[in-house]
This record gives structure tokens, C-alpha cells and sequence, in this order.
């Protein structure tokens, strides 16, 4: 397996512009999560799904932010409009939680840097 | 709230010493112990886990040592090499939770000198 795939891998774009980032889980995963890392606030989770339903997005910081899983392939992060604070690397993590393991493979992560 | 706190925030250690890495937390319904480690440029992969019912589970150079009633458990890296520099995560699972949300602890940033 290819492991999870992210892209864009890096984005820049300027202040109030749309920004989606887009996850292919591994192939068989039942669980998606979406994670938000930075040199301040760590590794943040920001919205999770299960079979392509959001469990929990208490983790959105905002309305800006919005997550979506329209198949089991495929899930996107949108940022609307994109602020300078909103630069981190997110990550896309995917899990099969049968029999009780919790491990979750990570992708290479975006990169986003929002001028 | 934090729910697994991790020490300390960045570690410099000498090539073939010991790098200890702690955690700590306080809902007792965690049944499972994982440490991730990240290279610079990765996202984080799995390293080791533990769950409660041991108190030590080593594989290689890498041990976690698990204090249940202290609520304390913790990474041991014998023999550091320059290439375990990263950053390692602790974190912790809910017991019998099919949700399989990890609850991440803040990292901490191992710089391996030679």
C-alpha cells in the first residue's frame, strides 16, 4: 500500500483566499483524522471521521475551517477564507480500530503558508 | 486541557547516553500507551506501545516503562545515536473505545549529538 497520500504537499497563498487540502486514507481504514501541527500549539486534532461520518470537530478553530469525507477514499480540509495564522503543517492520519489497535498512519503532511 | 502532559519540551543528549522522555495523565480509563516518533520533513509513525496490564515493554533500544499508580509512563532510549534525533509524542487511547482517538501529548524535540 501506498501509505496515506496528502496533496498539495506545500501551498502558499495570500491572505483571504480559499485553501483545500486533500487525503487519500490507506485503503480498508474506517477512521480519518485531520491534525493541525505547530511549533506553539503542537499536534493538534482538529476534526475526526468514521466510515465517512464526522465523529468530533470540536477541534475546528473556526467556521473558516471545513472538513468533508464524501467517499472512503478521498476527504478534504478547506480553509475559508485562509489568514496568516492559520500557517502550520496538517496532517492526514488514517486508522483500522479492529480488535482493539489504535495505530494510526500519518501522511507526509501540507505544508501551508498563508502571506 | 491537556490530556496527556509530556516532559520535558526538548532534550540534548550525548551520543551513546540514555534520553528518558515522560508522560503523564490523569483519566484512568486509558488503556493504551503509544510513542510516535517524527522525522523533520515527516508526519509521525508509530514507535512503541504499552498497555497497562505490563509494567515494561522494550523492543530494541526503546523501553516504556508504565507506573499505574503513579499514572506515569515513559520513553527510554539506551545507547542514543544520532539518528534518533526527532520529535517523539506520547499519547493515550480510551479503554474499549472503538472511536480510535489518540489523545497526543505536546512532544518533545531529542537532538542526539555526536
Amino acid at each position: 500500500d501506498a501509505g496515506v497520500i496528502q496533496s498539495p504537499r506545500h501551498e502558499v497563498t495570500e491572505m483571504g483566499q480559499e485553501v483545500t487540502l486533500r487525503c487519500k486514507p490507506i485503503s480498508g481504514h474506517d477512521y480519518l483524522f485531520w491534525y493541525r501541527q505547530t511549533m506553539m500549539r503542537g499536534l493538534e486534532l482538529l476534526i475526526y471521521f468514521n466510515n465517512n461520518v464526522p465523529i468530533d470537530d470540536s477541534g475546528m478553530p473556526e467556521d473558516r475551517f471545513s472538513a468533508k469525507m464524501p467517499n472512503a477514499s478521498f476527504s478534504t480540509l478547506k480553509i475559508q477564507p485562509s489568514e496568516p495564522r492559520d500557517s502550520a503543517v496538517y496532517f492526514c492520519a488514517s486508522s483500522l480500530t479492529s480488535g482493539g489497535t489504535y495505530e494510526q498512519y500519518f501522511g507526509p503532511g501540507t505544508r501551508l503558508t498563508v502571506t | 486541557q491537556q490530556q496527556v502532559k509530556q516532559s520535558p519540551q526538548s532534550l540534548i543528549v550525548q551520543k551513546g547516553g540514555i534520553s528518558i522522555i515522560n508522560c503523564a495523565y490523569e483519566n484512568t480509563a486509558f488503556d493504551y500507551f503509544p510513542w510516535y516518533q517524527q522525522f523533520p520533513g515527516k508526519g509521525p509513525a508509530l514507535l512503541i506501545a504499552i498497555r497497562p496490564d505490563v509494567s515494561e515493554k522494550k523492543e530494541g533500544r526503546f523501553t516504556i516503562s508504565f507506573n499505574k499508580s503513579a499514572k506515569q509512563f515513559s520513553l527510554h532510549i539506551m545507547d542514543s545515536q544520532p539518528g534518533d534525533s526527532a520529535t517523539y509524542f506520547c499519547a493515550a487511547a480510551l479503554r474499549g473505545s472503538t472511536l480510535g482517538r489518540l489523545y497526543f501529548g505536546r512532544g518533545t524535540q531529542l537532538t542526539v549529538w555526536p
